[in-house]
């Protein structure tokens, strides 16, 4: 069956440019999750999903981040003003929905901002 | 603030050594607590999970973990590994109830000699 899938699966802007990342989740899956990896570090939470609505952006590093799932499925994380700080590997994950179900997650996209 | 360390950055065994990892957590109720592995060119995938219950948990491929309340610790465990075990092992938590969004360690790289 189909997984977590996020495009592009690479991405390389230049600072102070915008960037769309895309997460589609496992059909029927109510729960998204974004997070953050960095070099030599685990994932870092940044917002989750439940339905259509952010239940917690508490991980958002500032208001140039900014996530949206319109239809309760495809999520897309927006950048604004790129800075060199944001690369990493962005990664998604989604769930049932439930506090016990397990998240899958996503291949990543790498962000890569000169 | 809540918190999940790993001590070990990388380890390195050969062939049917015996493997811990070990896992700390810094929360100030009741935790549940997950092992993810990354292999080589792979996404996040679950290997064991805990909820409650028996504190020794028994995942895929041969892990195990065991919960210790009082060491905070939930340290992942495989009595013989293979060169296929070569990989990067991620703890995390989140607390029980509502909250889902997943705190992760740094991960260990474990590299298992043929």
């Amino acid at each position: 069956g189909a997984g977590v899938s996020q495009t592009p699966s690479n991405k390389v802007t230049e600072k102070g440019k915008y960037v769309e990342l895309r997460c589609d989740p496992i059909s029927g899956h109510t729960a998204l999750y974004w997070y953050r990896q960095s070099l030599g570090q685990g994932p870092e939470f940044l917002i989750y999903f439940q339905g259509t609505g952010a239940a917690d952006d508490s991980g958002l590093p500032n208001d140039r981040f900014f996530a949206v799932r319109p239809e309760g499925s495809v999520s897309t994380l927006k950048i604004q003003r790129t800075e060199r700080g944001d690369s990493a590997v962005y990664l998604c994950a989604s769930s049932r929905g439930g506090t016990t179900d397990t998240q899958y997650f996503g291949p990543g996209t790498r962000l890569t901002v000169l | 603030a809540q918190s999940v360390s790993q001590h070990n950055h990388h380890v390195i065994l050969s062939e049917a050594a015996s493997l811990e990892l070990g896992c700390n957590y810094s929360y100030g109720g009741t935790v549940n607590l997950f092992w993810y592995v990354q292999y080589p060119g792979q996404h996040l995938q679950l290997l064991l999970k805990y909820f409650s219950g028996d504190p020794l948990v028994k995942g895929i491929k041969g892990f195990e973990a065991e919960f210790i309340k009082s060491k905070f610790s939930f340290n992942l465990r495989k009595p013989s590994v293979q060169w296929s075990d070569t990989a990067e092992y991620f703890c995390a938590a989140h607390p029980s109830g509502s909250a889902r969004q997943l705190t992760f360690g740094s991960g260990t790289q474990l590299t298992v000699l043929p």
